[in-house]
């Protein structure tokens, strides 16, 4: 079945540094979605990508989806501690989400 | 405002005592799903309904089981839960029109957390 791989599995930087998570698949994504899950909450969605080479923005946040729709990256400009969580990638499938085994994010302050 | 429910958010159960966990949505959408979480781990899909199609995943126990009275609730039975059942609960919710799963943005619950003694 479809499979998404996501990397790195954990993450620890300082208050004020880059982060970036990436997702990938061997076979072409249908839509990619990101959510972020505070540590003992529940996951909440971020954005959604479905063309080949879209890249929006929130805020800090900046989303990729690669031009062969294999590959998907979310990259935080300046974390702060709000920032903290796991964050995951999941491919639309029909009716279902197809998770990545998510990045978690700590960050010092 | 509009949201998806679970109750209750902790709940311990004994060993192959059956468990029934709930989950509500104000949203009136037509997608409901139920999904497991171990720690450190991603949410696993068990089960959901697309209105009143039930679509269970190949690799759900037999174990577990889910009911959808109406478009609000849906239920999550555990029969006969083992230690490895303890586990985060996640409830969600999404919509779907026609044959477009474009916008299928998922909304989850709380979660209920699952002890097993």
């Amino acid at each position: 079945g479809q499979q998404v791989m996501q990397i790195p599995q954990y993450q620890h930087v300082q208050e004020g540094e880059d982060f970036t998570t990436y997702c990938n698949s061997s076979t072409t994504l249908s839509n990619i979605q990101w959510y972020k899950q505070r540590p003992g909450g529940h996951p909440v969605f971020l954005i959604q990508l479905v063309k080949s080479g879209e890249v929006k923005k929130q805020k800090r946040l900046t989303f990729q989806f690669g031009e062969a729709k294999k590959n998907s990256s979310l990259h935080i400009t300046a974390t702060q501690t709000t920032d903290v969580g796991t964050y995951f990638c999941a491919d639309l499938y029909g009716n279902k989400l197809v998770f990545g085994a998510g990045t978690i994010l700590r960050v010092k302050s | 405002d509009a949201m998806v429910i679970q109750n209750p958010r902790y709940q311990v159960t004994q060993f192959g005592k059956p468990v029934t966990l709930s989950c509500s949505q104000t949203l009136n959408h037509n997608v409901m799903y139920w999904y497991q979480q171990k720690s450190s781990q991603a949410p696993k899909l068990l089960f959901h309904y697309y209105d009143k199609d039930f679509n269970n995943e190949a690799d759900t126990p037999d174990n577990f089981q889910s009911r959808r009275p109406n478009t609000s609730f849906c239920f999550l039975d555990i029969r006969s839960p083992g230690l490895g059942d303890a586990a985060m609960y996640l409830c969600a919710t999404s919509f779907r029109t026609g044959g477009s799963s474009a916008k299928n943005i998922q909304y989850f619950g709380a979660g209920t957390r699952l002890s097993v003694l």
